[in-house]
């Protein structure tokens, strides 16, 4: 597509439920990136794929956050247990290769709501 | 402190005037770039600095380095109402930590017309 698409766009759930965030990276970008926003902050990077494997998962927050890559397409971070800290944009960027001259292009992000 | 905090947290400004704002970082970078997230959601890449450059210009945007110091600046000229939004730097150690972007809590900014 033409830009990093990101679903749901806008997630409420409840404490302990479990959730799926998707990321469409844009078609031949081969390095995808998880971050999350906290409210009023910067982003912290979560994790990083570069084709289907994770070399870098050193910013999950907690083993309850894991994340998968299949055909060097579609990503999903899944967050098992949901807690209320665990509410925040989750945003997903994507780049040709892991040096990209130009930045990298972020999707719109998946807000969070745990209640 | 963080890798890569901004300076202003907020700046009001009037539409043509010129906004300046700063960037630091603690360690060795491979480049530096520049966002900017309008509403809380998608960021916009506005421009990347590499750690051999010292200056990069793109349309109204200035960003210079300067790797002694280890900030930089964004200098947004002439601004208009639609520049409001958050502006964030991030820094990439490059290596293996490559796309892995360290950013700064923000400066908004707000142009008022």
């Amino acid at each position: 597509g033409a830009g990093v698409s990101q679903s749901p766009s806008n997630k409420v759930t409840e404490k302990g439920k479990d959730v799926e965030l998707r990321c469409d990276p844009i078609s031949g970008h081969t390095a995808l990136y998880w971050y999350r926003q906290r409210l009023g902050q910067g982003l912290e990077f979560l994790i990083y794929f570069q084709g289907n494997s994770a070399p870098d998962k050193s910013g999950l927050p907690s083993d309850r956050f894991s994340a998968e890559r299949t055909g060097e397409s579609v990503s999903t971070l899944t967050i098992q247990r949901t807690q209320q800290e665990d509410s925040a944009v989750y945003l997903c960027a994507s780049s040709r290769i892991q040096e990209p001259r130009y930045g990298y292009t972020f999707g719109s992000g998946t807000r969070l709501t745990v209640v | 402190s963080q890798q890569g905090e901004e300076d202003p947290q907020a700046l009001s400004i009037q539409e043509g005037e010129n906004a300046t704002m700063n960037c630091s970082y603690k360690t060795s970078i491979n480049n530096l770039q520049w966002y900017r997230q309008n509403s809380g959601r998608g960021l916009v890449h506005l421009i990347l600095i590499r750690s051999n450059e010292r200056e990069k210009h793109s349309g109204r945007l200035r960003v210079t380095l300067d790797t002694s110091k280890k900030s930089s600046s964004l200098l947004i000229t002439a601004s208009r109402a639609a520049d409001t939004a958050s502006y964030f730097c991030a820094t990439d150690l490059g290596g293996t930590s490559y796309g892995k972007l360290t950013f700064g809590q923000g400066t908004i900014l707000t142009v008022h017309p």
